[in-house]
């Protein structure tokens, strides 16, 4: 079993609409969950750190839940600029990634 | 921004050359870390150091070797290139959260 699961999609959605996705990780231990995003051919940036209270950031909301062992990404309003990979990403010792699931924001 | 470099950005060589990477960070960072991505694939750790001297091999086998004399510099270098080598070669180093280099993409003939 992988230590960092997600859904790949693509998830493909109309410009304005709403898209959450989950990614579940196996060590109950992990410390601090982060969610990445990685355009077409460039490196992963960080686009926000998860917090166990749940954290927003403009039209971005994450949530933790420990004891199903998942964290959520919601994009609200969805833009054309929103379309990339979006990688989960669980930090217990080391870091590990989430193989990512792929968003095609359409106009 | 993150201050993480990596040269040369892109890198097309021919079989059984010697090639080193650079990746080079001015944060401060204990950790640092390579990965290799093929396009639409995950990454897969090759290789990661937590501090001067120290280098640990990653979940994936690579052929490659790494190095850690100072504290901002991890180079990787191939003995002998492959075409199997071909990939995107992605630097990061953290404290908790991880930043990325932009990458070198590597092609061997």
């Amino acid at each position: 079993r992988k230590e960092v699961e997600q859904d790949p999609g693509p998830f493909n959605v109309p410009e304005g609409a709403t898209v959450a996705f989950n990614c579940t990780y196996s060590n109950s231990a992990s410390q601090s969950f982060f969610w990445y995003r990685q355009d077409c051919r460039k490196e992963p940036k960080l686009l926000m750190s998860v917090y166990s209270s749940g954290n927003e950031d403009g039209r971005f909301t994450a949530q933790l839940n420990r004891a199903s062992q998942y964290i959520s990404l919601l994009i609200r309003d969805s833009k054309l600029s929103d379309s990339a990979t979006y990688l989960c990403v669980v930090n217990d010792y080391k870091l590990s990634f989430g193989a990512g699931t792929t968003v095609t924001v359409r106009a | 921004e993150a201050d993480i470099y990596q040269t040369p950005r892109y890198l097309v060589i021919g079989t059984g050359k010697k090639i080193t990477l650079e990746c080079s960070q001015t944060m401060g960072h204990d950790k640092m870390y390579w990965y290799q991505q093929d396009p639409g694939m995950e990454l897969h750790l090759i290789h990661y150091s937590y501090g001067v001297n120290s280098t640990e091999k990653g979940d994936l086998s690579s052929e490659s070797t790494v190095s850690r004399i100072r504290t901002e510099h991890f180079p990787l270098t191939l003995e002998s290139a492959r075409p199997s080598h071909t990939s995107q070669y992605l630097c990061a180093s953290s404290e908790d959260t991880q930043y990325f280099g932009p990458g070198t993409r590597l092609t061997v003939l």
